[in-house]
Formats: structure tokens, sequence, C-alpha cells
């Protein structure tokens, strides 16, 4: 069974700082790996969807990167705001039968930008 | 222009009463999820639909119901409610069941609350 983590819970940084939030999974045979953002009292967003066959995507000053082997990706923000302030996940798609797929969460980094 | 929509945003009542939470896509996807997200903030697939029928069903009490009436819509009803329910259902809608290349799409979620 597929197994999310995200480490640090929480992370507080001062505006401008670049910064890097960490997700690893237990099961590297993974399709596709996503990062979402969401903030207080919304739902999510999605930021980046890195395919299995590649390394990283950049959207922006967002970065991911996805080593499959070693089963861990990481998003980088570079210049961070203070609008960058929310929680940040990663998720990844598992088979669940019929054709279909079924997104395993981390619980979240929860990002602080001070100004 | 919404992309997906949930009524309603805030929904508090007693133990043992019956509700619905609806959710509506107009991004013409074919698949759409409900997830729970609790107190830890862990986020959780409970559902899926694909087509108006039933693809995922999680590990979840027979109190919860989802009725897809069209695939623009699924709605989540729960009867009986427990304390235990409380916690935020977030919708979601993809194009696809999910694979490689499938964006989900959230809802900004309805915060349950049993007393």
């Amino acid at each position: 069974k597929q197994e999310v983590t995200q480490i640090p819970a929480a992370l507080s940084v001062p505006e401008g700082e670049n910064l890097v939030l960490n997700c690893s999974f237990t099961d590297s045979a993974i399709y596709n790996l996503q990062w979402f953002r969401q903030d207080p009292g919304k739902g999510l967003t999605s930021l980046l969807l890195i395919q299995s066959s590649q390394r990283e995507q950049t959207s922006g000053r967002l970065n991911a990167s996805l080593d499959k082997s070693s089963g861990r990706s990481t998003l980088y923000i570079a210049a961070s705001q203070p609008g960058d302030s929310a929680t940040y996940l990663c998720a990844v798609p598992a088979y669940s039968g019929a054709g279909s797929y079924q997104l395993t969460f981390g619980k979240g980094t929860k990002l602080s930008v001070i100004p | 222009d919404t992309a997906v929509s949930q009524t309603p945003k805030y929904l508090v009542t007693q133990m043992g009463n019956d509700k619905s939470i609806k959710c509506e896509q107009n991004l013409g996807h074919d698949t759409m999820y409900w997830y729970k997200q609790d107190s830890k903030k862990f986020l959780k697939i409970m559902f899926s639909y694909n087509n108006k029928e039933l693809i995922i069903n999680e590990t979840v009490p027979n109190r919860f119901s989802p009725k897809s009436p069209d695939k623009a819509h699924l709605n989540l009803h729960i009867n009986s409610l427990e304390l235990g329910d409380s916690a935020v259902y977030f919708c979601a809608s993809s194009f696809g069941k999910g694979a490689n290349t499938d964006t989900q799409y959230f809802g900004p979620g309805t915060r349950l609350t049993v007393l």
C-alpha cells in the first residue's frame, strides 16, 4: 500500500528566501506525482504534475523534481513571497482497479512566509 | 465561472441527523470524486464516479451514499450523522480516471460539524 510522507510538517521563512519542501513515497512504481496548494478555507489547486518519465517540471518560481528510484520528490520555491503562505501537498495515483486510479496524499507542509 | 462548486460551504448539525452535500462541475469531466479531510488534515479518497458509475468505493460506513444524477453532479448523502463525521469534505473532478496526466480539480470544500 502506497504511503506518502511530507517533511517538515510546518516551515516558516522570511520573505525572499529560497526553500525546499520534501515528499517521499514508499512504492516507486508511480505513474506521476502532483504537487497541490491548499489555502485556508479553500480547495486544492494543482501546481505541478510530473510524469514518471520526467525528472523535473517548472512553473514560474516553482520547480518540482522527481527521483522515482529513491521514492522522493522536492518542490523548490524561489524568492518566496507572503502570498506563497499555504499548505503544500504532494500526491501520487495508485491503481485501484477497473481502469481507475486514486490519489494518495501526504499530510502536507504548512508554509508561512514572513514579510 | 467556478469549475467545481460545492454546497453548502458550512454545515452544522446534530448527531443522528441526515444531511446532503452537493457538488457540480462545469469542466465537462467524466470522473468525480469525494475526499474527506479529517482534523489532522489528512486527505483521503472516499468515492469516485466515472460517467455516473461508481468506480472507487473505499472503506467508508454505508451511512455514506454517493449519488450521481449525471456526470456533472456528484452528491453525498450521510445518514445518522456521528461526531466522527466532522471533517471537511472535498469534491473533485478529472477528465479521465486519474491516470498519467490526469489533473484533478478540487472544489472549495464543505466543513461539516456534528454536535
